[in-house]
């Protein structure tokens, strides 16, 4: 089983409609959790963090966690094509990020 | 704020040879930084944590006698690919985390891709 899962996609959803991410984690000790963007050929960019269970918002960016089910989520409303770019979910681990393999998304005009 | 460089963007070498990496914490000072390997299609892998002014830890499986990691400054490490071969031809990225704020939050150079032929 791997440390962090995520679906690698491709997801496709319309301009305007809501994108929902989802990762799922082993290890029951860990306490942050992280969402990144990236653009093809660029390096991460940090868009949310979230630390303790339930809900997380910013801007058009929800960020869930639920650490009983060792679940993470990202939902992004509104979605536009500049949305289009890999999200990687990342989990701390004893200092250390352990990334899942990201989802590619596409957001369609 | 939280603003990390790196040099160069990019690089072409020769079988054979060193290729010197540079990451800056631009505005803040960073006793640890993270150097990650991304190969096209896969996610992040960390290589090693530098640590300033000690030795750097490897992960398992990256070699420590080829990937050299030297953390001389709070605001600079540098990572070294001796012996360069094809296989090594990577996007490689680091890491740092700003001394204030969220204590695991990392952020991101923008990354040296690296072609060894």
């Amino acid at each position: 089983q791997k440390e962090v899962e995520q679906n690698s996609g491709p997801l496709s959803v319309p301009e305007g409609a809501i994108a929902s991410l989802n990762c799922t984690y082993s290890d029951r000790g860990s306490q942050s959790f992280f969402w990144y963007r990236q653009y093809s050929g660029k390096s991460p960019e940090l868009i949310m963090s979230i630390y303790s269970n339930g809900d997380k918002e910013d801007g058009r960016f929800t960020a869930q966690l639920n650490k009983a089910s060792q679940y993470v989520s990202l939902l992004i409303r509104d979605s536009q094509p500049s949305d289009s770019a890999t999200y990687l979910c990342a989990v701390n681990q004893g200092g250390k990020l352990i990334f899942g393999q990201g989802t590619e998304l596409s957001v369609k005009p | 704020g939280a603003v990390v460089s790196q040099h160069p963007s990019w690089v072409i070498c020769k079988s054979g040879t060193s290729v010197k990496i540079e990451c800056r914490s631009l505005d803040f000072q960073a006793t640890t930084m993270f150097w990650y390997r991304q190969f096209p299609k896969q996610s992040l892998m960390l290589m090693a944590t530098s640590n300033e002014g000690s030795k750097a830890t490897y992960e398992q499986g990256v070699e420590k006698d080829k990937f050299l990691i030297n953390h001389a400054s709070l605001t600079l490490s540098t990572l070294t690919v001796t012996s360069a071969h094809p296989e090594d031809s990577s996007f490689y990225i680091c890491s740092a985390t700003p001394p204030r704020g969220d204590a695991y939050e990392q952020y991101f150079g923008p990354g040296t891709r690296l072609t060894v032929t």
